[in-house]
């Protein structure tokens, strides 16, 4: 049981460049979702998926696309990379959402930096 | 939109000292988090607080939510080196958004032996 694998772990990217960032659970939970770390600010949900084909957008989703295809992968995109991209992105997944709240599960993190 | 602010940013304690940081939500909570990050690591979850006036302990960690749902607090009594780290608290809004956290800024919490 590996939880949530996020892949990679670190990554240096030029101005304009594109990538995607890998998220991977092996706990079927239905909720995942990427945030984004910097300091002093917390971490701030970028968007989220409460299941598959269904995903919207948190507090912070300019620049960035997801899709949720299958109930295990949810990958982020970052279609254009700027320097204001550079963080610790971290996903994570949970049973559900409800009102009693459920915990989040989170991976290791991908520490990205855009020159 | 949702804000929650969390207090102090940063502590610095001897070990054996006590230890609190304080989390207020803008709004009305349905239910809170607490997680735990170490230096270089990810978010991991302490507890999670439902109902008004909620009290829980795990061990020498007191985790409270207020009489409105719209704060709560994490106070460690007789800190200890392994306790070094960032402490978040999440807020979930509910309603439509369950599910939805907002985290706070987060407390950096050191322990000298």
């Amino acid at each position: 049981n590996a939880g949530v694998t996020q892949t990679p772990k670190f990554q240096v990217l030029k101005t304009g460049q594109s990538m995607t960032l890998q998220c991977a659970q092996d706990m079927n939970h239905e909720y995942m979702s990427w945030y984004r770390q910097d300091p002093g600010m917390g971490l701030r949900l970028i968007h989220y998926s409460v299941g598959a084909g269904i995903t919207d957008q948190g507090e912070v989703p300019n620049g960035y696309n997801v899709s949720r295809s299958t109930t295990e992968d949810f990958p982020l995109r970052l279609l254009s990379a700027a320097p204001s991209q550079t963080s610790v992105y971290f996903c994570a997944s949970s049973y559900s959402s409800s009102p009693d709240g459920q915990p989040q599960h989170f991976g290791d993190g991908t520490r990205l930096s855009i020159l | 939109g949702q804000q929650v602010m969390q207090i102090p940013q940063y502590q610095h304690v001897q070990e054996g000292e006590d230890f609190t940081t304080y989390c207020n939500s803008s709004t009305t909570l349905s239910n809170i988090q607490w997680y735990k990050q170490r230096p270089g690591g990810h978010p991991v979850f302490l507890i999670q607080l439902v109902k008004s006036g909620e009290v829980k302990k795990q061990k020498r960690l007191t985790f409270q939510f207020g009489e409105a749902k719209k704060n709560s607090s994490l106070h460690i009594t007789a800190t200890q080196t392994t306790d070094v780290g960032t402490y978040f608290c999440a807020g979930d809004a509910g309603g439509t958004s369950y599910g939805k956290l907002t985290f706070g800024q987060g407390t950096i919490l050191t322990v000298h032996p």
